[in-house]
């Protein structure tokens, strides 16, 4: 258990309706990452963070956005979200001079 | 486009016997491969990974091999046991900012009783 929480587990929501998952560790990681699982597509990045305030985006970025005001707190915000991102969510953690990452345990996120 | 690619979505495989499990990637910038394991409802776990300046990396039952001149890295499984069971996926680390992970598809294996 590399010391990653990802909250809540499992959500249901509403087309148009704001979301937002929240990824914790316990390990004082520097890099921070947000990826969906889609059938077909194996895991797709879609933003990042390398530190405290800083950000990039990932590959499949339109319509969310994230934050990191500390060190411990990754989130992800789904802004309106959409039928299309229902998909099953994974937070990543690395550290600095580490070559593997470590993921969480997943948040499967519904869209009606 | 796909950078890391799995063509196989599936394999099937008696216990005891060896497993093979096939990556491609395009990106010749990739520096880094990994091979994660996935069981549902859980999240991937790091399996073994192999530089790009080595060839072969072994760790008990599981061995990665790579090949540069093809851009094609492979994990082979013996023996296959049952447990082995679960999505694999294959990673590549660029030089990018964040040295971010690009996966491909998965592939499902199931080893047979």
């Amino acid at each position: 258990d590399a010391g990653i929480t990802q909250s809540p587990r499992h959500k249901v929501t509403e087309t148009g309706t704001p979301v937002t998952l929240r990824c914790h560790q316990t390990e004082n990681h520097r890099y921070m990452y947000w990826y969906r699982q889609d059938p077909g597509h194996g895991l797709r990045l879609i933003h990042y963070s390398y530190g405290v305030k800083d950000t990039d985006k990932g590959e499949v970025s339109d319509g969310y956005s994230v934050s990191r005001s500390k060190t411990e707190d990754f989130l992800l915000t789904l802004e309106s979200a959409t039928s299309s991102q229902t998909s099953v969510y994974f937070c990543a953690i690395r550290d600095r001079t580490a070559q593997t990452a470590f993921f969480g345990q997943g948040t499967r996120l519904t869209v009606v | 486009d796909q950078q890391v690619k799995q063509n196989s979505p599936s394999l099937s495989v008696q216990e005891g016997r060896i497993s093979i499990l096939n990556c491609d990637y395009t990106n010749s910038m990739f520096d880094y491969f990994l091979w994660y394991k996935k069981y549902p409802a859980e999240g991937p776990t790091f399996l073994i990974s192999i530089s790009s300046i080595k060839d072969k990396n072994e760790d008990g039952r599981f061995t990665v091999f790579l090949n540069k001149s093809a851009k094609h890295l492979s994990l082979h499984i013996v023996p296959s046991q049952p447990g082995d069971s679960a999505v694999y996926f294959c990673a590549a680390r660029g030089e990018t900012s964040g040295s971010r992970l690009t996966f491909g598809e998965g592939t499902q294996l199931t080893v047979n009783p």
